[in-house]
């Protein structure tokens, strides 16, 4: 089966760390993947995505993320953590035949001041 | 450019009732996916449509029914409601292709008691 595994249910910064979110998918076909950010009570927007263009990937509000296919990871990172990035986050994969989005379960960024 | 809107905003229903959800899709796309997100979890894919037909299902029992109109707005209907379909609905319009982006509306919240 092909999907995505987030791991890490729950994570927690301090406003100015580096945010890390780690995902890793399994697939036997090239993958396109997604980031999604959601936030109370609201549906999902779109961080950033990869289409088999550049590996390195930047998306919006100072995020980025890597596509290793060696590893195959797809983590998520930003610099500096903004008390606005207090949210659940998750990673989708998606292939050239499919037609639906396969969603990981989902990691909650809190922020410390 | 209206971005993808959904009706009603909540819903409250008993058990074995029906219950039929909208979306508007973003101008421009003539694909709509639905998805199921249960209290906790990532969104898990029911349905999309594309050009009026279904083009994709996921997991979920033919009492989760769908309908999309000639101005791919569309319809998710459920018949026969049990405990276990209270989530947030959640739509999401494109266009056609795996690796174009799937903009989601911010939600419909079902609760089934």
């Amino acid at each position: 089966a092909q999907s995505v595994t987030q791991l890490g249910s729950h994570v927690s910064v301090s406003e100015g760390a580096l945010v890390l979110l780690r995902c890793n998918y399994s697939s036997s076909v090239p993958p396109y993947l997604f980031w999604y950010v959601q936030y109370p009570n609201q549906g999902l927007q779109l961080l950033l995505k990869y289409t088999s263009a550049a590996t390195l990937v930047k998306g919006i509000n100072g995020f980025e993320a890597e596509f290793k296919k060696s590893e195959t990871s797809f983590h998520l990172t930003k610099p500096s953590a903004h008390m606005s990035d207090a949210a659940e986050y998750f990673c989708a994969v998606t292939f050239s035949n499919d037609y639906k989005l396969s969603f990981g379960a989902g990691t909650t960024v809190t922020v410390r001041a | 450019e209206t971005g993808v809107t959904q009706s009603p905003t909540h819903l409250i229903k008993t058990r074995g009732q029906q219950v039929t959800l909208r979306c508007s899709s973003q101008s421009g796309h003539n694909t709509v996916s639905w998805y199921q997100q249960a209290l906790g979890q990532g969104p898990q894919f029911i349905f999309q449509y594309y050009r009026e037909e279904e083009n994709g299902r996921g997991n979920f029992p033919p009492r989760f029914s769908g309908l999309q109109f000639p101005n791919y707005s569309s319809e998710l209907n459920v018949n026969a409601l049990e405990l276990d379909d209270s989530a947030l609905y959640l739509c999401a319009s494109s266009s056609q292709g795996a690796a174009e982006t799937q903009y989601f509306g911010p939600g419909t919240r079902l609760l089934v008691l």
